[in-house]
């Protein structure tokens, strides 16, 4: 069985520094990995994904996540947050079905 | 342009009432889903279908019923046997391969159970 645990609920940056928002998965083969976005009371966008091809993975509007076999993480990354990044992030495993994170929140402060 | 449209935005309802959430989509997908949300427990799944005239249980099934008449159009009844149907509703799609090909979704719908 497929698991995923974002390790923050909440995440609080300054506009302009590092944003980090952690995910740790359980899966008993190679896994595919996702991450969505989702602003207030709208539906989810996909950032990027990973499904076995290079480990460092590029998405949109700047942010990466690397994958970790070793450490079972798929961490999700972008060098300088902006204000309109201030959105749920939700960190999703593939198994023989989609399972989804709970969520991490992250606030922009300016 | 092509994407996924949900209606209505909200949709509040009495008790005993049943209710249906229209997902209706134009990228010549052939799987469609509907997701709940809840605060903090992420996305849940209630049924799903990879073709027309199929469709399957997902996760929290019970109190909810679906159609998949035509490929476009994947929608879904809250029933009132439904107790605590008061959240968010998302629905998405994807290409042939269910659960392997990226899901794109629509905006959702809120209900709330009066």
């Amino acid at each position: 069985a497929q698991s995923v645990t974002q390790l923050d609920s909440h995440v609080s940056v300054s506009e302009g520094t590092p944003v980090l928002l952690r995910c740790n998965y359980s899966s008993s083969y190679s896994p595919s990995l996702f991450w969505y976005v989702q602003h207030p009371n709208k539906g989810l966008q996909l950032l990027l994904k990973y499904t076995s091809a290079a480990t460092l993975v590029k998405g949109i509007n700047g942010f990466e996540a690397e994958f970790k076999k070793s450490e079972t993480s798929f961490h999700l990354t972008k060098p300088s947050a902006h204000m309109s990044d201030a959105a749920e992030y939700f960190c999703v495993v593939y198994g023989n079905k989609l399972v989804f994170g709970a969520g991490t929140i992250l606030r922009v402060k300016s | 342009d092509g994407g996924i449209t949900q209606s209505p935005k909200y949709l509040f309802r009495k008790e005993g009432q049943n209710v249906t959430l229209s997902c209706e989509q134009n990228l010549n997908h052939d799987a469609m889903y509907w997701y709940r949300q809840d605060p903090g427990q992420g996305l849940r799944l209630i049924y799903y279908s990879q073709i027309v005239n199929d469709f399957q249980k997902g996760d929290i099934a019970e109190g909810y019923s679906v159609s998949r008449e035509k490929k476009e159009s994947f929608p879904l009844t809250v029933t009132s046997a439904q107790k605590n149907p008061t959240a968010f509703y998302l629905c998405a799609s994807s290409g042939t391969g269910v659960f392997t090909d990226t899901q794109y979704f629509g905006p959702g719908t809120r209900l709330t159970v009066l």
